[in-house]
Protein backbone atom coordinates (compact mmCIF):
# COMPACT_ATOMS: atom_id res chain seq x y z
CA UNK A 1 0.00 0.00 0.00
CA UNK A 2 1.55 3.44 -0.58
CA UNK A 3 1.30 6.48 1.19
CA UNK A 4 0.69 9.54 0.55
CA UNK A 5 3.27 11.53 -1.68
CA UNK A 6 3.51 15.12 -2.19
CA UNK A 7 6.25 16.98 -4.84
CA UNK A 8 8.01 18.98 -4.58
CA UNK A 9 9.98 18.75 -1.41
CA UNK A 10 10.69 22.19 -1.12
CA UNK A 11 9.86 25.40 -3.06
CA UNK A 12 10.91 28.80 -3.27
CA UNK A 13 9.26 31.39 -5.25
CA UNK A 14 9.11 35.16 -5.51
CA UNK A 15 6.03 37.71 -4.86
CA UNK A 16 3.42 38.35 -7.35
CA UNK A 17 4.38 34.43 -8.83
CA UNK A 18 2.32 31.57 -9.15
CA UNK A 19 2.65 28.12 -7.79
CA UNK A 20 1.61 24.43 -8.08
CA UNK A 21 2.00 21.97 -5.50
CA UNK A 22 1.01 18.11 -6.25
CA UNK A 23 -0.74 15.09 -3.85
CA UNK A 24 -0.98 11.70 -5.19
CA UNK A 25 -3.58 10.04 -2.51
CA UNK A 26 -3.16 6.50 -0.70
CA UNK A 27 -4.78 3.54 -2.50
CA UNK A 28 -7.97 3.25 -2.15
CA UNK A 29 -8.55 6.99 -1.15
CA UNK A 30 -11.11 9.15 -3.03
CA UNK A 31 -10.71 12.52 -0.77
CA UNK A 32 -8.05 14.73 -0.59
CA UNK A 33 -7.43 17.45 2.17
CA UNK A 34 -5.00 20.16 1.79
CA UNK A 35 -4.20 22.35 4.85
CA UNK A 36 -1.56 25.21 5.43
CA UNK A 37 0.70 25.30 8.25
CA UNK A 38 2.87 28.23 9.14
CA UNK A 39 5.92 27.88 11.04
CA UNK A 40 5.06 27.32 15.03
CA UNK A 41 1.36 27.04 14.12
CA UNK A 42 -1.57 24.15 13.54
CA UNK A 43 -2.40 23.11 9.96
CA UNK A 44 -5.34 25.30 8.86
CA UNK A 45 -7.88 23.70 6.62
CA UNK A 46 -7.93 25.28 2.87
CA UNK A 47 -10.03 22.95 1.01
CA UNK A 48 -11.49 19.14 0.10
CA UNK A 49 -11.95 17.61 -3.08
CA UNK A 50 -14.05 14.27 -3.39
CA UNK A 51 -15.07 13.23 -6.98
CA UNK A 52 -13.14 16.09 -8.54
CA UNK A 53 -15.52 18.76 -7.02
CA UNK A 54 -14.74 20.98 -4.15
CA UNK A 55 -16.30 19.79 -0.46
CA UNK A 56 -15.92 22.13 1.95
CA UNK A 57 -13.53 25.32 1.70
CA UNK A 58 -12.16 27.28 5.13
CA UNK A 59 -10.88 30.55 5.30
CA UNK A 60 -8.46 31.11 2.17
CA UNK A 61 -9.13 33.75 -0.69
CA UNK A 62 -9.85 32.76 -4.09
CA UNK A 63 -6.25 32.53 -4.78
CA UNK A 64 -6.02 29.51 -3.68
CA UNK A 65 -7.39 27.15 -5.61
CA UNK A 66 -6.93 23.16 -6.59
CA UNK A 67 -8.24 20.40 -8.80
CA UNK A 68 -8.66 16.60 -7.93
CA UNK A 69 -8.48 14.39 -11.25
CA UNK A 70 -9.70 10.69 -11.95
CA UNK A 71 -7.45 9.13 -10.69
CA UNK A 72 -7.71 11.40 -7.09
CA UNK A 73 -4.54 12.62 -6.93
CA UNK A 74 -4.81 17.03 -6.50
CA UNK A 75 -3.45 19.96 -7.18
CA UNK A 76 -3.23 23.13 -5.12
CA UNK A 77 -2.17 26.06 -6.89
CA UNK A 78 -1.85 29.53 -5.18
CA UNK A 79 -1.80 32.97 -7.52
CA UNK A 80 -0.44 36.34 -6.72
CA UNK A 81 1.49 34.63 -3.81
CA UNK A 82 2.74 37.35 -0.76
CA UNK A 83 5.00 36.51 1.75
CA UNK A 84 3.14 35.29 4.07
CA UNK A 85 2.19 32.22 1.65
CA UNK A 86 5.38 31.05 2.90
CA UNK A 87 4.24 27.41 5.23
CA UNK A 88 4.33 23.91 4.79
CA UNK A 89 1.97 22.86 2.91
CA UNK A 90 -0.13 19.33 3.67
CA UNK A 91 -1.74 16.81 1.44
CA UNK A 92 -3.93 14.28 3.38
CA UNK A 93 -6.12 11.48 1.79
CA UNK A 94 -9.10 10.11 3.30
CA UNK A 95 -12.22 7.51 2.34
CA UNK A 96 -15.52 9.51 1.92
CA UNK A 97 -18.10 7.28 3.90
CA UNK A 98 -15.86 6.20 6.03
CA UNK A 99 -17.86 6.27 9.60
CA UNK A 100 -15.02 8.79 10.64
CA UNK A 101 -12.53 11.11 9.06
CA UNK A 102 -9.31 9.75 9.73
CA UNK A 103 -7.00 11.64 7.87
CA UNK A 104 -3.83 10.17 6.50
CA UNK A 105 -1.15 13.07 5.87
CA UNK A 106 1.75 13.82 3.33
CA UNK A 107 5.47 14.77 4.25
CA UNK A 108 4.60 17.99 3.19
CA UNK A 109 5.99 21.15 1.24
CA UNK A 110 7.64 23.79 2.15
CA UNK A 111 7.07 27.00 0.32
CA UNK A 112 9.02 30.26 0.88
CA UNK A 113 7.95 33.05 -0.48
CA UNK A 114 10.67 36.16 -0.81
CA UNK B 1 -19.19 26.59 15.57
CA UNK B 2 -16.32 24.57 16.64
CA UNK B 3 -13.09 25.42 18.15
CA UNK B 4 -10.22 23.63 19.83
CA UNK B 5 -7.76 24.97 22.71
CA UNK B 6 -4.16 23.28 23.52
CA UNK B 7 -3.49 24.94 27.28
CA UNK B 8 -0.01 24.08 26.85
CA UNK B 9 2.42 25.58 23.70
CA UNK B 10 5.50 23.30 25.30
CA UNK B 11 5.65 20.44 27.75
CA UNK B 12 8.70 19.02 29.09
CA UNK B 13 9.46 16.27 30.86
CA UNK B 14 11.91 13.56 32.44
CA UNK B 15 12.32 10.44 30.65
CA UNK B 16 10.58 7.57 32.34
CA UNK B 17 7.74 9.84 33.85
CA UNK B 18 4.18 10.55 32.94
CA UNK B 19 3.27 12.56 30.11
CA UNK B 20 -0.29 14.82 30.19
CA UNK B 21 -1.31 16.95 27.04
CA UNK B 22 -3.75 19.22 27.71
CA UNK B 23 -6.83 20.07 25.38
CA UNK B 24 -10.30 21.62 25.41
CA UNK B 25 -12.79 21.41 22.40
CA UNK B 26 -15.68 23.13 21.33
CA UNK B 27 -18.62 21.72 19.27
CA UNK B 28 -21.83 22.41 17.82
CA UNK B 29 -22.16 18.76 16.54
CA UNK B 30 -21.07 15.59 18.32
CA UNK B 31 -17.43 15.53 17.70
CA UNK B 32 -14.75 13.13 16.69
CA UNK B 33 -11.84 14.02 18.19
CA UNK B 34 -7.88 12.98 16.79
CA UNK B 35 -4.37 13.38 18.44
CA UNK B 36 -2.16 13.71 15.59
CA UNK B 37 2.50 13.78 16.14
CA UNK B 38 4.62 15.74 14.28
CA UNK B 39 8.12 14.62 14.27
CA UNK B 40 10.36 17.32 12.77
CA UNK B 41 10.21 17.07 9.08
CA UNK B 42 8.09 14.52 8.78
CA UNK B 43 3.76 14.28 8.28
CA UNK B 44 1.58 13.96 10.53
CA UNK B 45 0.67 10.43 12.10
CA UNK B 46 -2.42 9.41 14.11
CA UNK B 47 -2.21 8.66 17.23
CA UNK B 48 -5.68 8.02 18.33
CA UNK B 49 -9.40 8.55 17.53
CA UNK B 50 -12.48 9.02 19.58
CA UNK B 51 -15.82 8.55 17.47
CA UNK B 52 -18.46 8.24 20.14
CA UNK B 53 -17.87 4.55 21.12
CA UNK B 54 -15.67 3.84 24.50
CA UNK B 55 -14.52 7.31 26.16
CA UNK B 56 -11.53 5.68 26.78
CA UNK B 57 -9.21 5.49 23.82
CA UNK B 58 -5.63 3.50 23.45
CA UNK B 59 -3.81 4.64 20.31
CA UNK B 60 -0.09 3.87 19.15
CA UNK B 61 2.94 3.70 21.07
CA UNK B 62 1.34 3.68 24.61
CA UNK B 63 -0.63 6.42 24.30
CA UNK B 64 -4.34 7.38 25.75
CA UNK B 65 -6.85 10.03 25.96
CA UNK B 66 -10.14 10.39 27.52
CA UNK B 67 -13.10 11.87 25.94
CA UNK B 68 -14.75 14.20 29.16
CA UNK B 69 -18.09 15.03 27.94
CA UNK B 70 -18.95 17.16 30.97
CA UNK B 71 -15.11 19.00 31.10
CA UNK B 72 -15.33 19.32 26.89
CA UNK B 73 -12.02 17.57 27.50
CA UNK B 74 -9.73 15.44 25.44
CA UNK B 75 -6.20 14.98 27.50
CA UNK B 76 -3.54 13.13 26.20
CA UNK B 77 -1.12 10.63 28.63
CA UNK B 78 1.47 8.19 28.28
CA UNK B 79 2.55 6.75 31.42
CA UNK B 80 5.99 6.50 30.89
CA UNK B 81 8.11 8.80 28.48
CA UNK B 82 10.13 8.11 26.11
CA UNK B 83 13.05 9.99 24.04
CA UNK B 84 11.87 9.02 21.09
CA UNK B 85 8.08 11.29 21.86
CA UNK B 86 9.62 14.14 21.63
CA UNK B 87 7.71 16.02 18.83
CA UNK B 88 4.64 18.13 18.33
CA UNK B 89 1.34 17.13 18.93
CA UNK B 90 -2.03 18.43 17.72
CA UNK B 91 -5.50 18.21 18.75
CA UNK B 92 -8.17 18.18 16.28
CA UNK B 93 -11.93 18.27 16.54
CA UNK B 94 -14.37 17.82 13.78
CA UNK B 95 -18.07 16.93 13.29
CA UNK B 96 -18.83 13.21 13.25
CA UNK B 97 -18.53 12.37 9.06
CA UNK B 98 -18.02 15.70 8.23
CA UNK B 99 -13.99 16.50 7.17
CA UNK B 100 -14.87 19.85 6.07
CA UNK B 101 -14.83 21.14 9.17
CA UNK B 102 -11.83 20.24 10.77
CA UNK B 103 -9.95 22.16 12.92
CA UNK B 104 -6.28 21.60 14.61
CA UNK B 105 -5.24 23.31 18.10
CA UNK B 106 -1.96 25.08 18.18
CA UNK B 107 0.04 22.05 19.35
CA UNK B 108 2.01 21.44 22.05
CA UNK B 109 5.67 20.48 22.12
CA UNK B 110 6.65 17.89 23.88
CA UNK B 111 10.25 18.15 25.33
CA UNK B 112 11.75 14.61 26.60
CA UNK B 113 14.91 15.21 29.87
CA UNK B 114 17.20 12.26 29.60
Amino acid sequence: ETGVTQSPTHLIKTRGQQVTLRCSSQSGHNTVSWYQQALGQGPQFIFQYYREEENGRGNFPPRFSGLQFPNYSSELNVNALELDDSALYLCASSSKGQEYNEQFFGPGTRLTVL
Amino acid sequence: AQSVTQLDSHVSVSEGTPVLLRCNYSSSYSPSLFWYVQHPNKGLQLLLKYTSAATLVKGINGFEAEFKKSETSFHLTKPSAHMSDAAEYFCVVTPYSSASKIIFGSGTRLSIRP
